[in-house]
């Protein structure tokens, strides 16, 4: 069975940073693209950022771009995100999913909070 | 603001056939086939329901379908039922700028 589970949100200030893991089982995890998809107020879902199979391409959203970065490591089935000079719409639920167009698989969920 | 445009609500009777449109552009859904949609329930995370405009995944009834039209993707619930209830999200790849987007979602009632 395909799991993934988030961990790392919580609650940060403002120009803060947080880096979010993802751990991913039942599956070859380095045979498949990564990415992070965040849902703001329950409702809106934007794509944040991808990774290729072997971390050789990485894309994201224009309003992440110089401050959130995705990694992963292969040999421990996780997957990253870096997040820094957070700011108050980067709050919501991150969900790490499984696919680079289309998501068949998604995580819980990780709750991040930007206020002060 | 959305990449995508959705209804915000639409609704129907048990049995019925509901249809959600979604509306972009050349640049992701009028020119590429990776129109998907997801069905997401309240506390839950999104379900996908169909990739590549038409694909249904393993297990997802019958009754989900999708085309396209031009820049308007869009997903028919044939026979609706009770647990059809849900807010309903399209995606698409993008050529420009954010390489994937969502529309804003569209609730559906039963009524």
């Amino acid at each position: 069975e395909v799991q993934l589970v988030e961990s790392g949100g919580g609650l940060v200030q403002p120009g803060g940073s947080l880096r979010l893991s993802c751990a991913a089982s039942g599956f070859t995890f380095s045979s498949y693209w990564m990415s992070w998809v965040r849902q703001v107020a329950g409702k809106r879902l934007e794509w944040v950022a991808n990774i290729r199979e072997d971390a050789s391409e990485k894309y994201y959203v224009d309003s992440v771009k110089g401050r959130f970065t995705i990694s992963r490591d292969n040999a421990k089935n996780s997957l990253y995100l870096h997040m820094n000079s957070l700011r108050a719409e980067d709050t919501a639920v991150y969900y790490c999913v499984r696919g680079w167009s289309h998501y068949i698989h998604w995580g819980l969920g990780t709750l991040v909070t930007v206020s002060s | 603001q959305s990449a995508l445009t959705q209804p915000a609500s639409v609704s129907g009777s048990p049995g019925q056939s509901i249809t959600i449109p979604c509306t972009g552009t050349s640049f992701d859904v009028g020119g590429y086939n990776s129109v998907s949609w997801y069905q997401q329930h309240p506390g839950r995370a999104p379900k996908l329901m169909i990739y590549d405009v038409t694909d249904r995944p393993s297990g997802v009834s019958q009754r989900f379908s999708g085309s396209k039209s031009g820049n308007t993707a869009s997903l028919t619930i044939s026979g609706l039922q009770a647990e059809d209830e849900a807010d309903y999200y399209c995606s698409s790849f993008r050529s420009t700028g954010t390489l994937m987007v969502f529309g804003g979602g569209t609730k559906l009632t039963v009524l």
